[in-house]
C-alpha cells in the first residue's frame, strides 16, 4: 500500500491550459514537499509546505497543503512545454525525535505538448 | 556548491558481484539519504544518516545491502552479492533539516 497517492498517474496536456495534479494519504505529515524530476536527473525541489491550508506560489504553479495536513495539490496555470517532468509528492512523518526520512509518492509525468 | 555528487552514473555488472556506490553530500549538511527508484516501487528510501551516524535502516532489502558514512563528506552503498532485482537507480541526498533535500543525479545499475 503507497502511502502517498498521487494522480493522475499520466497526463498530457497541450500548451496552454490548466491543471491541476493530486496528492492524497490518509496520514498526517509535519510537512509535504513537491519535487519535479527530469530523464537521467535526480529530483529537484520546488517548494514546502508546512501549514495546513497553506498556499504557496511558484511563478504559475500553485501549491496547497489541505487543512488537516493529509494531502496537498499542484496547480499549473498556462502549462508550458518546460513544465514536463516527474511531479512527485513527498511528506514528513515527525517522530518527534527526530527528521524522518522523506516517503515519496509515485508520482505523475506531465508531458506539455507545444 | 557542487552539489550532492554520486559515482559511477552507470554500472553494469554481473550477477554475484560486489557493487559500491558512492555519494559526496553537500557540505554542512547533517543528514544524508540513500534512496532507490523503479518503475514500480517509486522512490524508496533505504537508509539515513544524521552526523554519520545511521538513524534508520529500516528499507535496507536484507543483508547483501550495507551503507557506510566513515566521515560528513563520504558515504557508500554497497551490494555483495548483487542480483538482476536489484536493477535500479540508486539516488544521493543530503539536507541540512527534514524540510529540503537536495538529490545528485544517481547510479543507474543494471545487473545482467
Amino acid at each position: 500500500t503507497q502511502l502517498l497517492e498521487q494522480s493522475p498517474q499520466f497526463l498530457s496536456i497541450q500548451e496552454g491550459e490548466n491543471l491541476t495534479v493530486y496528492c492524497n494519504s490518509s496520514s498526517v505529515f509535519s510537512s509535504l514537499q513537491w519535487y519535479r524530476q527530469e530523464p537521467g536527473e535526480g529530483p529537484v525541489l520546488l517548494v514546502t509546505v508546512v501549514t495546513g491550508g497553506e498556499v504557496k506560489k511558484l511563478k504559475r504553479l500553485t501549491f496547497q497543503f489541505g487543512d488537516a495536513r493529509k494531502d496537498s495539490s499542484l496547480h499549473i496555470t498556462a502549462a508550458q512545454p518546460g513544465d514536463t517532468g516527474l511531479y512527485l509528492c513527498a511528506g514528513a512523518l515527525y517522530s518527534g525525535g527526530g527528521a524522518d526520512g522523506l516517503t515519496f509518492g509515485k508520482g505523475t509525468h506531465l508531458i506539455i505538448q507545444p | 556548491d557542487a552539489g550532492v555528487i554520486q559515482s559511477p552514473r552507470h554500472e553494469v555488472t554481473e550477477m554475484g558481484q560486489e557493487v559500491t556506490l558512492r555519494c559526496k553530500p553537500i557540505s554542512g549538511h547533517d543528514y544524508l539519504f540513500w534512496y532507490r527508484q523503479t518503475m514500480m516501487r517509486g522512490l524508496e528510501l533505504l537508509i539515513y544518516f544524521n552526523n554519520n551516524v545511521p538513524i534508520d535502516d529500516s528499507g535496507m532489502p536484507e543483508d547483501r545491502f550495507s551503507a557506510k558514512m566513515p566521515n560528513a563528506s563520504f558515504s557508500t552503498l554497497k551490494i555483495q552479492p548483487s542480483e538482476p532485482r536489484d536493477s535500479a537507480v540508486y539516488f544521493c541526498a543530503s539536507s541540512p533539516d527534514h524540510y529540503g533535500y537536495t538529490f545528485g543525479s544517481g547510479t543507474r545499475l543494471t545487473v545482467v
